[in-house]
This record gives C-alpha cells, sequence and structure tokens, in this order.
C-alpha cells in the first residue's frame, strides 16, 4: 500500500565505495524527485524527471547518476563517495508538474 | 540567489495559543506549498496554494500566499501537542520542475 518506497532505509559505508539508492511510487505519477536533505535539516532539490526524462539536474557532481527505467521507478547511484554525501535522501512523485509532492520516507546514507 | 526564508525557525508555544509562521521568498512565484515534517519521518503535503489571495485551512492550520509580498503565511489555532513538528514551505516555479524550499520551522508545543 505504500504510495512512495525507498530502499534501504539505512546506508552505511566508506568512503571511495559506490552505492545505490532504489525508488518506487505506485500513485501513477508522471515527475519523480530525488532531494537531499542535511545535517541542519536543509532540503535541496537534486533531480527531477518526467515520465523517465531527466528534466532538471541541480548543479548535482557527476558522480550522482539518476536512472528511471520506467515511470514508476527513479533510482540513484552515487560513485566514489564522500564525507559530506553523508545526508538523508529523499525520493518523491507528483501527478504533474506543480502539483504536490508525495515524499518517499527517506534514505539516511552515513559516509565514514 | 533565489531565496526562501521561513521565520521563526524555532517555536515553541502553549497548548491553546495561536501563532502564525511566515515563509518570505525572494522572486516572483504563485505556487506555494507548505509540508509538515515529523522527527525522523518523512515530509507530509498540507496545503498547495496556486493563486494571489488562496487561502485553505484543515483543522488548526490555515494557509495564505500574498505573491504580491511574496509572503505566505501557515497560522496555528488553538495548538494541540500533535502539531509538533518541523513545517517548511516551498515555492514551485511553474514549467521548470524547480522547487526551493524554506528553512523550516521547527514547532514544539508544550502541554
Amino acid at each position: 500500500d505504500t504510495a512512495v518506497s525507498q530502499t534501504p532505509k539505512y546506508l552505511v559505508t566508506q568512503m571511495g565505495n559506490d552505492k545505490s539508492i532504489k525508488c518506487e511510487q505506485n500513485l501513477g505519477h508522471d515527475t519523480m524527485y530525488w532531494y537531499k536533505q542535511d545535517s541542519k535539516k536543509f532540503l535541496k532539490i537534486m533531480f527531477s524527471y518526467n515520465n523517465k526524462e531527466l528534466i532538471i539536474n541541480e548543479t548535482v557532481p557527476n558522480r550522482f547518476s539518476p536512472k528511471s527505467p520506467d515511470k514508476a521507478h527513479l533510482n540513484l547511484h552515487i560513485n566514489s563517495l564522500e564525507l559530506g554525501d553523508s545526508a538523508v535522501y529523499f525520493c518523491a512523485s507528483s501527478q504533474v508538474e506543480g502539483d504536490e509532492q508525495y515524499f518517499g520516507p527517506g534514505t539516511r546514507l552515513t559516509v565514514t | 540567489e533565489l531565496k526562501v526564508e521561513q521565520n521563526p525557525l524555532f517555536l515553541s508555544m502553549q497548548e491553546g495559543k495561536n501563532y502564525t509562521i511566515y515563509c518570505n521568498y525572494s522572486t516572483t512565484s504563485d505556487r506555494l506549498y507548505w509540508y509538515r515534517q515529523d522527527p525522523g519521518k518523512s515530509l507530509e503535503s498540507l496545503f498547495v496554494l496556486l493563486s494571489n489571495g488562496a487561502v485553505k485551512q484543515e483543522g488548526r492550520l490555515m494557509a495564505s500566499l500574498d505573491t504580491k509580498a511574496r509572503l505566505s503565511t501557515l497560522h496555528i489555532t488553538a495548538a494541540v501537542h500533535d502539531l509538533s513538528a518541523t513545517y517548511f514551505c516551498a515555492v514551485g516555479f511553474p514549467g521548470t520542475y524547480k522547487y526551493i524550499f524554506g528553512t523550516g520551522t521547527r514547532l514544539k508545543v508544550l502541554a
């Protein structure tokens, strides 16, 4: 029944490793997003996708590579992890651009 | 630089009291969103305001938008403990798929 789901919920890894976060929405929405929430709770949009196509890349380092295999899925792969990548990553979706967004439960990434 | 500022950043209030959270933004937009985040949890949509003068109410919360002043308010009436959370406003820009979130207001309602 979960509308927007993410896996894993927690991710602890060492610097230099590569990791992926998966997101799935069962709402039939066209648009999906990735956000980063830092330790001060500040939320920043990273990527916006519409119907599997990348619309926005908000000056995110190219170590971050999103992939949308279909409208319901948006995954995030991160190469060569750095300490500063530690944060909570939220996936979200909306019916169309401009609608309210439905957020996933978040993935807490800790890089040591 | 595009900015969305909320104040106060922290708010501690007694149950039964009224208060207002302010969201100011630095560039023209007529799309404003309010979200709630409980500690360690995800964000939940509260209101979507899509035009100047829009007002929406749900329970003890009422949100309004003044696009000319670039200001949105979230008014809390007769606060209860269950309203304790962090509240974010976000500004949207039609056609851009871009959203800028405010700094968040951490609300604590004391019994």
